[in-house]
This record gives structure tokens, sequence and C-alpha cells, in this order.
């Protein structure tokens, strides 16, 4: 069982440059999120998708776009890197919106932004 | 506004001692608390909770919520080395699409 995959693992970048993190779920989840998590601060949302063709932010989306072109995958652009983007990024997905739902992770994209 | 609140935010201890982490909450419309565990990767996935007054249990972890005093206690006994590790506490509402987390319980369980 693949559950969520990220890639890349660990990514180094220069400011003002873009990326892209990708991340695929095999499980058929409806739900799909973004975070990013930073020591002190918990994981906080980026972005999140209910469903293909369906996106919102959450709360800090600044700096990011995200697009659900299937239901598989949900990936996290960086348009601009910043240093204050330097974090680890999970991307997380459940089976639907229904807070009853567990929640399956990545296994996470360390960032830096130089 | 919505917010999950654990406690300790740090923990040193012998093997051997018991914990205890708690989580408490304010979300709109609860439906579940989540306990995860995190060690250096993706949080593990512990427990769900949703009914108060009914313990989880796996091995020498256990959970309990109580929805009228709006928390929830992580109970770790007879700690190992292994238990070293962030403790994460996220609360959904019924039909929200967002999960609340805490900032986690770092627990150090040293030999």
């Amino acid at each position: 069982n693949a559950g969520v995959t990220q890639t890349p693992k660990f990514q180094v970048l220069k400011t003002g440059q873009s990326m892209t993190l990708q991340c695929a779920q095999d499980m058929n989840h409806e739900y799909m999120s973004w975070y990013r998590q930073d020591p002190g601060m918990g994981l906080r949302l980026i972005h999140y998708s209910v469903g293909a063709g369906i996106t919102d932010q959450g709360e800090v989306p600044n700096g990011y776009n995200v697009s659900r072109s299937t239901t598989e995958d949900f990936p996290l652009r960086l348009l601009s890197a910043a240093p204050s983007q330097t974090s680890v990024y999970f991307c997380a997905s459940r089976l639907t919106r229904w807070g009853g739902n567990t929640i399956y992770f990545g296994e996470g994209s360390w960032l830096t932004v130089v | 506004e919505d917010k999950v609140v654990q406690s300790p935010l740090s923990l040193v201890v012998h093997e051997g001692d018991t914990v205890t982490l708690n989580c408490s909450y304010e979300v709109t419309n609860f439906r579940s608390l989540l306990w995860y565990k995190q060690e250096k990767k993706a949080p593990t996935f512990l427990f769900m909770l949703t009914s108060s007054g009914i313990e989880k249990k796996s091995g020498r972890l256990s959970s309990i919520l109580d929805k009228k005093e709006l928390f929830s206690i992580l109970n770790i006994t007879a700690t190992q080395t292994g238990d070293s590790a962030i403790y994460l506490c996220a609360v959904g509402p019924n039909t929200g699409n967002q999960f609340y987390f805490g900032t986690g319980t770092s627990l150090t369980v040293i030999p």
C-alpha cells in the first residue's frame, strides 16, 4: 500500500525560484490538503481540496498555488520562493471532508530557501 | 475562534515513568479528536475519539475524551526510549473542511 506519496523529500531553493511539491494518493480519497510545520507553530493548513477541480485556501495560503485535476494528485506550487517558506511540508488525505475520517500523511518534504 | 491547546509543551521523563499528555479544544460542531505520534517524519495515527468516557487502548497507550469539559488525555505507561516523539492532537468539526492541530507535546524519554 503506497498511501500518500510526496516528492521530493529534500529540496534547497534560491530566493525567487519556483518549484512544485508533488503529492499522490492511491486510496481514492476525496479530501486532500497541504500543511506546513514550523517549530512551535504546529501544523498549519495551506490549501485543501474536497474533490477534483475544487480547491480552497487554508490558514496560510500566500505564496502557494494548488490544483486538483485528478482525484489522485494534488501538487503544491511555490511561485517565488522566500526564506519564510523554509519549512517541512506534509501532504495529507482523508476519505471525505467529514470530520470523522482519519487523516493520512505523506512522509514530508524538507524545503530550505536560501 | 476554533483552537486546540496541548500541554505541556515538552516533557522529559525516565524510562518506566507514566506520562499524561493533555489536549483541550474549542471547536464548533465537534466531531472527532485524533492523536498522532511524530518521530522526525510523518505523523502516525494513534487514536480517534468521538464519544465521551470511552477509553481507547493500544498496548501501553490509552486515551479518553471528555466532551463536556472539552479535553482529551493521552496516557503512556512504562515509558520506553522509543516513545520519544512529538504527540499531536487534532480536532475535526462535523462538516468542516479543516482539522485543527495543536502545537504538540515533545516527549523525551531518557534511559
